[in-house]
């Protein structure tokens, strides 16, 4: 059973297509957490959303608290965004989920 | 600022031996944590700790062994390696759970 899961696993896209990957979750939350893998294995926080909407550069992430689900969106997209993109939570006891996350790979 | 800091980067350890993985932030931050990365399962958490002194299980704790001496320091034990701990190590920091997490660059572990 998995507390959090992703959609698309993988996905592919032409550079300048608008891009929605999608995470749903099934346990009572205190933060969504949007982050991205590099090629070379780093990982990174893009965003921590507890409501509502952020915005940074062209990624922004929504989260719906009564539907348990959250969207990232990267809007015209680049090779460059060619990553693994992993949705997390943290639950109400400090403990953290992790979806098994969406590989995208965008073409020049 | 260093962030989080791992070492080593790769381990090849024999069945039943034991090591500590080091895991260092320079953020002050209270809240540290372990994760273990296997294909097609993605992160998993093994132990966290909210402060200096205090630390809990996470999802996969078996195995290992953690201790929170300091606020900068959270190494992670293995107490008699198995092939099934094979797998690639992050360590975490952040001011607390519900906020941004920095993560190490991993440690690759090979358990023969």
């Amino acid at each position: 059973k998995n507390e959090v899961e992703q959609s698309p696993q993988n996905l592919t896209a032409q550079e300048g297509e608008f891009i929605t990957i999608n995470c749903s979750y099934s346990v009572g939350i205190s933060a969504l957490h949007w982050l991205q893998q590099h090629p070379g294995g780093g990982i990174v926080s893009l965003f921590m959303l507890s409501s509502g909407k952020k915005k940074h550069g062209r990624l922004i992430a929504t989260i719906n608290i009564q539907e348990k689900h959250s969207s990232l969106h990267i809007t015209a997209s680049h090779p460059r965004d060619s990553a693994v993109y992993i949705c997390a939570v943290t639950n109400t006891g400090n403990q953290f989920y992790f979806g098994t996350g969406t590989s995208l790979t965008v073409i020049p | 600022n260093a962030g989080v800091t791992q070492t080593p980067k790769f381990q090849v350890l024999k069945t039943g031996q034991s090591m500590t993985l080091q895991c260092a932030q320079d953020m002050n931050h209270e809240y540290m944590s372990w994760y273990r990365q296997d294909p097609g399962m993605g992160l998993r958490l093994i132990h966290y700790s909210v402060g200096a002194g205090i630390t809990d299980q996470g999802e996969v704790p078996n195995g290992y062994n953690v201790s929170r001496s300091t606020t900068e320091d959270f190494p992670l034990r293995l107490l008699s390696a198995a092939p099934s701990q094979t797998s690639v190590y992050f360590c975490a920091s952040s001011r607390d759970a519900y906020n941004e997490q920095f993560f190490g660059p991993g440690t690759r572990l090979t358990v023969l």
